[in-house]
């Protein structure tokens, strides 16, 4: 079985730019989130997606979004870069139901200059 | 009272040695508590993972200890190898239907041949 799977891997963008990063769930998994990591504030989370359905996000500005598409396959968006968000974008996978194993990709590393 | 302290920062042990990791919560809604192990350059890895209604689980090598009403869990990793050298993360959650993981500070360990 497939892990979650994250892309694109390593990406530099210009501050104010926007960036989309894609996360394909483990097959059958029907929830994905998303983490931030930084060295400075660690691991936080974004939002998660159930079913195509925010269920719940985390403290983070309006310019960070996301969506789910049918496949259980999800995107997350940053508009206008800052510097300080270059960081480890993370997407987990779970069944979303009663069991709560959750699983990780590798990340996508954004660099913002 | 969303927080996850963890501790130490960093540790250092000698092969075969017993580390320990501690991790104490505020939120009594917790109920699900994994450890992820992150290698550089990788996405946490799920090691493993306790409920509070059992004291301790053991997997391999590794066991959580559970402290229900000292709000407290702790990661020992027995006979510790250089290959378990990582950054270790203890995390909290609840079994309602969003997942949202949050995660302590992180540990790094250094494992001496």
């Amino acid at each position: 079985k497939a892990g979650v799977t994250q892309t694109p891997r390593y990406l530099i963008k210009t501050r104010g730019q926007q960036v989309t990063l894609s996360c394909s769930p483990i097959s059958g998994h029907r929830s994905v989130s998303w983490y931030q990591q930084t060295p400075g504030q660690g691991l936080q989370f974004l939002f998660e997606y159930f079913s195509e359905t925010q269920r719940n996000k985390g403290n983070f500005p309006g310019r960070f979004s996301g969506r789910q598409f049918s496949n259980s396959r999800s995107e997350m968006n940053v508009s206008t870069l800052e510097l300080g968000d270059s960081a480890l974008y993370l997407c987990a996978s779970s069944d979303g139901g009663s069991g709560n194993t959750i699983y990780f990709g590798e990340g996508s590393w954004l660099t913002v200059v | 009272q969303q927080q996850v302290k963890q501790s130490p920062q960093s540790l250092i042990v000698q092969k075969g040695g017993i580390p320990i990791i501690n991790c104490a919560y505020e939120n009594t809604a917790f109920d699900y508590f994994p450890w992820y192990q992150q290698f550089p350059g990788k996405g946490p890895a799920l090691l493993i993972a306790i409920r509070p209604d059992v004291s301790e689980k053991k997997e391999g090598r590794f066991t959580i200890s559970f402290n229900k009403s000292a709000k407290q869990f702790s990661l020992h990793i027995m006979d510790s190898q250089p290959g378990d050298s990582a950054t270790y993360f203890c995390a909290a959650t609840t079994s309602g239907s969003a997942r949202q993981l949050t995660f302590g500070s992180g540990t790094q360990l250094t494992v001496l041949p």
